[in-house]
Parts: structure tokens; C-alpha cells; sequence
């Protein structure tokens, strides 16, 4: 019972230094996001996909990009660092921007940008 | 707009105490609503949902919440507390279609953390 596998778990960064994210669900779920979470602000949106071949920006998108590359796996790449992207990222897959459906999580990816 | 709204930043209760932890949610239409959990250093797992079938909502680990609509409330109690309850709870609205903006399909309360005294 995978559910939703983020990698790395823990990454440290210079800034400037570009990165990739990965996440992978194996739920056959069509809907994925990518969330950052930080103190006292609860989950922040950062991009969501709602299907296979489609992405769309959150609440917070500026310097990040992703790729829906299939049905199953959802990057996140951040391209040129930088200190206020230190966060704890997390990945999220649900059946569809349906109301009614929950989402499920991965463990998190905790990003320094030194 | 809609909104979650989670009263309180930090609680603290005595083991066997009764845990409340509170969520208001302003929405335009019958909403969806979703209670997570966070252990430490993991993600979140939902807890439970309210969809309408019944206002009292049953979750894992004990939790349940009640739907009152006259109040946009949706709190979540449990009748005594645990040590392996502390963790940081999440109160989340599915979102309108008919509203503009940020799209994904839930808006998340900022928090609740939760300690538990032995």
C-alpha cells in the first residue's frame, strides 16, 4: 500500500541551484497537487493537475514549474532557488476536483535553501 | 469568498480530557468537509468527511464531528484523549466551482496542534 511517494524525503540546496521534486501515486487517481506547508500557514497550493496532460497554477506558483508526465507521477521543479522556498513539500492525489472526494498525501520532502 | 477558520492555534489537554477542536467554514453552497491529521514529520491522512449522508460523521481513532449548519461549524471531538493523539489537525472545505481563482478542490484551516499532558 504505497498510496503517494514523494522523493527525496530531505534535500538541502544552495541558492540558485535548481531541483526537481518527484511524486508518484499508484492509487489510479486522476488528480494530483503539489502543496507547501510552513509555520502557521497552514498548505499553500502550488500547482494542481486536474488530469493527465493538464496543470494549473494554486495559490502560490511563482518560481516552481511542473510536469504532469503520466497518470501517475507529478513534478515539481524549482529552477533557481532561493531562501524563501525553504519549506516542507507535499504531494496529494485524489479520484477528481469532485467535491466530494478527499485527498491522500505523500510523507513530505523538508527543502533547505541555503 | 470561502474560508476555514480554526479557532485556535495551539490546545492542551490532560489525558483522558475531552479534546474539541473547532472549524468554521463560510461557503455559498452545501459544502463538502474534511477533517486531517498530521503526525510528526509525515503527511496528512484524513480522519473523516462529511458529505451530507448524516450530520454526526464518525472517524478513525475515536474522532468524530458534528455538521451544524445554522453555526458553519464543524468540530471535532473526542471523549478522551490519548498520548498518541498529539499531532496537528486540519480543518478543509471543498471548494465552489463557481468561484474564481485558485482552483485544486479543497481550502485548508492554517491548524490546530494538539499536546497532550499524561
Amino acid at each position: 500500500n504505497a498510496g503517494v511517494t514523494q522523493t527525496p524525503k530531505f534535500q538541502v540546496l544552495k541558492t540558485g541551484q535548481s531541483m526537481t521534486l518527484q511524486c508518484a501515486q499508484d492509487m489510479n487517481h486522476n488528480s494530483m497537487y503539489w502543496y507547501r506547508q510552513d509555520p502557521g500557514m497552514g498548505l499553500r497550493l502550488i500547482y494542481y493537475s486536474a488530469s493527465e496532460g493538464t496543470t494549473d497554477k494554486g495559490e502560490v506558483p511563482n518560481g516552481y514549474n511542473v510536469s504532469r508526465l503520466n497518470k501517475r507521477e507529478f513534478s515539481l521543479r524549482l529552477e533557481s532557488a532561493a531562501p524563501s522556498q525553504t519549506s516542507v513539500y507535499f504531494c496529494a492525489s485524489s479520484g477528481g476536483l469532485a467535491p466530494s472526494q478527499p485527498q491522500h498525501f505523500g510523507d513530505g520532502t523538508r527543502l533547505s535553501i541555503l | 469568498a470561502q474560508s476555514v477558520t480554526q479557532l485556535g492555534s495551539h490546545v492542551s489537554v490532560s489525558e483522558g480530557a475531552l479534546v474539541l477542536l473547532r472549524c468554521n467554514y463560510s461557503s455559498s453552497v452545501p459544502p463538502y468537509l474534511f477533517w486531517y491529521v498530521q503526525y510528526p514529520n509525515q503527511g496528512l491522512q484524513l480522519l473523516l468527511k462529511y458529505t451530507s449522508a448524516a450530520t454526526l460523521v464518525k472517524g478513525i481513532n475515536g474522532f468524530e464531528a458534528e455538521f451544524k449548519k445554522s453555526e458553519t461549524s464543524f468540530h471535532l471531538t473526542k471523549p478522551s484523549a490519548h498520548m498518541s493523539d498529539a499531532a496537528e489537525y486540519f480543518c478543509a472545505v471543498s471548494r465552489d466551482p463557481n468561484y474564481g481563482g485558485s482552483q485544486g478542490n479543497l481550502i485548508f484551516g492554517k491548524g490546530t496542534k494538539l499536546s497532550v499532558k499524561p
